[in-house]
């Protein structure tokens, strides 16, 4: 089944440590998205990417970084730059890379980063 | 600028009776809308969206949502609860550019 798989489900850092969260989609997307979610609150759009090679800053994009070197893969880097990384974090795609596209996002299971 | 606001933080109801999420949006465009269903450490699942034709969405699992213009609201309702609908409950902009505008959320907590 087509999908999209985020790894780890848990993690944790330690500080000043770098982590790397996972998002693979086999849904043959052009968009990704990376998202923070923290309680009581809707969700934050870290960083974006409508196409290969590219990504674009989100709401809150600071002490966070991504890549996109691969159409299927959009890995997420929390820095230790990022003062309070605890969140889960929820990975989406969506078939939409033109302005205004109406088309839904379909979101992995999220990843929980604490801090040790 | 546009935003999205749900009325209500928490709504409790008993299994069987109707349930009514509220969401309000604030736009200058014919909007995009979408509500999302989020069970506990899982990620969102789409329940319907409303994309400009009905005016009236049905959704998956029995909600649908019915886009007001003059009233700028997109309400969740569906006629009779089930425990398994118990989980948070998003109301969804699409901003243009594939960016989603989310509402804070809705806990929708059933009881037996």
């Amino acid at each position: 089944d087509g999908g999209i798989t985020q790894s780890p489900k848990y993690l944790f850092r330690k500080e000043g440590q770098n982590v790397t969260l996972s998002c693979e989609q086999n849904l043959n997307h052009d968009a990704m998205y990376w998202y923070r979610q923290d309680p009581g609150q809707g969700l934050r759009l870290i960083y974006y990417s409508q196409i290969v090679n590219d990504f674009q800053k989100g709401d809150i994009a600071e002490g966070y970084s991504v890549s996109r070197e691969k159409k299927e893969s959009f890995p997420l880097t929390v820095t230790s730059a990022q003062k309070n990384p605890t969140a889960f974090y929820l990975c989406a795609s969506s078939t939409g890379r033109e302005v205004y596209s109406n088309q839904p996002q379909h979101f992995g299971d999220g990843t929980r980063l604490s801090i040790l | 600028a546009q935003s999205v606001t749900q009325l209500d933080s928490h709504v409790s109801v008993s299994e069987g009776t109707p349930v009514l999420l509220r969401c309000n949006y604030s736009s200058s465009y014919s909007p995009s809308l979408f509500w999302y269903v989020q069970h506990p450490n899982k990620g969102l699942q789409l329940l319907l969206k409303y994309t400009s034709a009905a005016t009236l969405v049905k959704g998956i699992n029995g909600f649908e949502a019915e886009f007001k213009k003059s009233e700028t609201s997109f309400h969740l309702t569906k006629p009779s609860a089930h425990m398994s609908d118990a989980a948070e409950y998003f109301c969804v902009y699409s901003g243009g550019y594939n960016k989603l505008i989310f509402g804070a959320g809705t806990r929708l907590a059933v009881h037996p």
